[in-house]
C-alpha cells in the first residue's frame, strides 16, 4: 500500500534558524497536504500543493510539490517560538481513497 | 470554531468495559474520519464514512466499530476495551479529497 515517509523525526532548532522536513511517498500523489499539531492540540491545515513543482508560501513558510508529485517538503524561515509543534504531510494516490499520512516532523524552537 | 466537536474529551475506563466516543460536526461534511494517534504512530485512519449509512475499515479497524445514521454524527465504539486502545482519538470531516478539518480529540486511558 502507499506510504509517506517525514524526516526528520525531531529537530531542535535554536529560534532564528531556518527549519526544512521532507516528505516521500512510495507512490505518485494526486495531491499533498500539510498539516501542524501545537502540543496538546489537533492538526490543523496549512496547505494543499496539486502541480507538479508547485511551490506555495505563507509568510516565512514555503511549501514545494516535487516535479514527479512523489515528494514534498516544508521549509521555515527564520523560526520562531509559535512555530513549534509537529508538522504532517498527507497524500492521496491515484488508487487510494484516503489521506495517508506521514509521521511527523516534531519541531522544537530554542529562545 | 466549533464546527466539529468531540466527546467525552477526556476518559478513563477499565479492560473489558464497552466505550464509545462522539462527533458531531455541523458543515453537513459528506466525509467523516476516525484517527488514532500514538507515539511513534503518527496518525491511523480507523475507520472512514463517506455518507450516512456508509462506512468503510481504514488501517486499524480491529476492535472498533462504527456507525453513521445522520450525515453530522460519527460515533466510534470500542466494544470491551484493551489496555492497547490508550490513545488520542480524533474525529475529522472533509467535503471531499481535500482539507480535513479535526476535531480537538479524546484522550483515552484504558486501565
Amino acid at each position: 500500500g502507499q506510504q509517506v515517509m517525514q524526516i526528520p523525526q525531531y529537530q531542535h532548532v535554536q529560534e532564528g534558524e531556518d527549519f526544512t522536513t521532507y516528505c516521500n511517498s512510495s507512490t505518485t500523489l494526486s495531491n499533498i497536504q500539510w498539516y501542524k499539531q501545537r502540543p496538546g492540540g489537533h492538526p490543523v491545515f496549512l496547505i494543499q500543493l496539486v502541480k507538479s513543482g508547485e511551490v506555495k508560501k505563507q509568510k516565512r513558510l514555503t511549501f514545494q510539490f516535487g516535479e514527479a508529485k512523489k515528494n514534498s517538503s516544508l521549509h521555515i524561515t527564520a523560526t520562531q517560538t509559535t512555530d513549534v509543534g509537529t508538522y504532517f504531510c498527507a497524500g492521496f494516490s491515484g488508487s487510494a481513497r484516503q489521506l495517508t499520512f506521514g509521521s511527523g516532523t516534531q519541531l522544537t524552537v530554542l529562545p | 470554531d466549533a464546527g466539529i466537536t468531540q466527546s467525552p474529551r477526556y476518559k478513563i475506563t477499565e479492560t473489558g468495559r464497552q466505550v464509545t466516543l462522539m462527533c458531531h460536526q455541523t458543515w453537513s461534511h459528506s466525509y467523516m474520519f476516525w484517527y488514532r494517534q500514538d507515539l511513534g504512530h503518527g496518525l491511523r485512519l480507523i475507520y472512514y464514512s463517506a455518507a450516512a449509512d456508509i462506512t468503510d475499515k481504514g488501517e486499524v479497524p480491529d476492535g472498533y466499530v462504527v456507525s453513521r445514521s445522520k450525515t453530522e454524527n460519527f460515533p466510534l465504539t470500542l466494544e470491551s476495551a484493551t489496555r492497547s486502545q490508550t490513545s488520542v482519538y480524533f474525529c475529522a470531516s472533509s467535503e471531499s479529497r481535500d482539507t480535513i478539518y479535526f476535531g480537538e480529540g479524546s484522550w483515552l486511558t484504558v486501565v
